[in-house]
C-alpha cells in the first residue's frame, strides 16, 4: 500500500519568516494530495490539496508544489504568523474510493 | 451551514464492549469516510462509504463495521473493545468519492 513520509517532525521558525514542510509518497499511482492544519485537541482542517495533473498551487500564503518524477510534494508557508502554529499533516490518495494515507505530522512553532 | 457532526464528543468503554459512534455529514455530501487518529500520528483510514455503500477499507480487524443511512448519516461500530483501540476517531464528509474532505471535531474513545 500507499506509505508516506513526512520532514521534519519539528520545525520551528521566527515570525515573519517562511516554513518548508517536505513528503514523499511511494505509490505512483497516486493522484490527490491535501495538506490538513490540526491545532492542539481541533480537528484537522483543510488548508490547500493539489492533483497530479499539476506542479503548484498557491492561495495566498501558502502554496504547495509536487515532484510526480521524484514522487514528492511540499508545503511552503511564508510570513509565518502565531496563528500558524499548529500541527500540519500531508497525505495522498490513488482513486476515489480509497483512503488518505497521511505522514507523522510536522510540529510547526513560530517563535515570536 | 452546519459542518461535519459527531456524536458522543467523548466516550469512557470497558474491554471487551461494543461502541457506536454516529456522524451527520454536510448537506448535501454523499460520502463518509472514517478515521482513526492515536495520539501523536496521523489519522488512519477505516472505511469510506458513498451512496450507502462500502466503496473503501483500510486494514482494520473484522470488528470494525460501518454503514450509511439513506440520509448519509453513518455510524462505526466497534465490537470487542481493547485498550489499543483508544483513539480519537474521525469522521470526513465530502460531495462524493473524488473530493477533498472535511472532517468534524471528532469521538474520544478511551477503553479501559
Amino acid at each position: 500500500g500507499e506509505n508516506v513520509e513526512q520532514h521534519p517532525s519539528t520545525l520551528s521558525v521566527q515570525e515573519g519568516d517562511s516554513a518548508v514542510i517536505k513528503c514523499t509518497y511511494s505509490d505512483s499511482a497516486s493522484n490527490y494530495f491535501p495538506w490538513y492544519k490540526q491545532e492542539l485537541g481541533k480537528r484537522p482542517q483543510l488548508i490547500i490539496d493539489i492533483r497530479s495533473n499539476v506542479g503548484e498551487k498557491k492561495d495566498q500564503r501558502i502554496a504547495v508544489t509536487l515532484n510526480k518524477t521524484a514522487k514528492h510534494f511540499s508545503l511552503h508557508i511564508t510570513e509565518t504568523q502565531p496563528e500558524d502554529s499548529a500541527v500540519y499533516f500531508c497525505a495522498a490518495r490513488r482513486g476515489g474510493a480509497d483512503g488518505l494515507t497521511f505522514g507523522k505530522g510536522t510540529h510547526l512553532i513560530i517563535q515570536p | 451551514d452546519a459542518g461535519v457532526t459527531q456524536s458522543p464528543t467523548h466516550l469512557i468503554k470497558t474491554r471487551g464492549q461494543q461502541v457506536t459512534l454516529r456522524c451527520s455529514p454536510i448537506s448535501g455530501h454523499k460520502s463518509v469516510s472514517w478515521y482513526q487518529q492515536v495520539l501523536g500520528q496521523g489519522p488512519q483510514f477505516i472505511f469510506q462509504y458513498y451512496e450507502k455503500e462500502e466503496r473503501g477499507r483500510g486494514n482494520f480487524p473484522d470488528r470494525f463495521s460501518a454503514r450509511q443511512f439513506p440520509n448519509y448519516s453513518s455510524e462505526l461500530n466497534v465490537n470487542a473493545l481493547l485498550l489499543g483501540d483508544s483513539a480519537l476517531y474521525l469522521c470526513a464528509s465530502s460531495l462524493a468519492q473524488d473530493y477533498g474532505y472535511t472532517f468534524g471535531s471528532g469521538t474520544r474513545l478511551t477503553v479501559v
